[in-house]
């Protein structure tokens, strides 16, 4: 079975400050990755995804992640963080093999303060 | 290009009565997945059906919830005798292919309270 952790139900962060939000994944599979954002009373949009290939993934805003085997990590990170980026953010993993079924972390939310 | 079309947005039903959530996929895809987020929760998985098929049913309770995705029309997910632990927001997904490494596009939700 498959599961994500996300550390930090809620992470607070200064206008330009780094943000790093992590994220730990549990698969017997090799896992398919993604975080994706949900702004208030949204859908969930995605963000960026690591299926194969090169292990550091650029997305959309500026955001980037860096999938780690060794440590079994998906971790986002944005340099400069700007006050849009307030939101929740959830990990998720999916088997590489097989039907899709996304298996997502409880979510972080991410506070930007001026 | 319509993205993933849920409705209705917010349903208010009394416990015992019937709820029923309907999701439009995204034009050109045919899978389509259901997943329920309780508040200050994930999204977790409920189901994943094709155009008249379920192919993964895993995450829906035993009782009072079926989903169907008929040839025509859109998916429905419907929950019988709604309880007040049914009150949470239920998103719909859609993607073309259901292999893992495709997106899943995700509808606004419906937000389901139950009195």
């Amino acid at each position: 079975a498959q599961s994500v952790t996300q550390l930090g139900s809620h992470v607070s962060v200064s206008e330009g400050a780094l943000v790093l939000l992590r994220c730990n994944y549990s698969s017997s599979v090799p896992p398919y990755l993604f975080w994706y954002v949900q702004y208030p009373n949204q859908g969930l949009q995605l963000l960026l995804k690591y299926t194969t290939g090169a292990t550091l993934v650029k997305g959309i805003n500026g955001f980037e992640a860096e999938f780690k085997k060794s440590e079994t990590s998906f971790h986002l990170t944005k340099p400069s963080a700007h006050m849009s980026d307030a939101a929740e953010y959830f990990c998720a993993v999916s088997e590489s093999t097989g039907f899709q079924k996304l298996v997502f972390g409880t979510g972080t939310r991410l506070l930007v303060s001026p | 290009n319509a993205g993933v079309m849920q409705n209705p947005r917010h349903l208010v039903r009394r416990r015992g009565q019937e709820a029923r959530l309907r999701c439009s996929p995204m034009k050109g895809h045919s899978h389509v997945y259901w997943y329920r987020q309780l508040p200050e929760e994930g999204l977790k998985f409920m189901v994943y059906l094709q155009k008249e098929n379920i192919i993964d049913e895993s995450g829906m309770p035993k009782e009072r919830f079926s989903a169907e995705f008929p040839k025509e029309g859109p998916s429905i997910l419907r929950i019988q005798q709604v309880v007040r632990g049914d009150s949470a927001a239920y998103f719909c997904a859609s993607s073309q292919v259901g292999q893992g490494k495709n997106e899943q596009f995700f509808g606004p939700g419906t937000r389901l309270t139950v009195l």
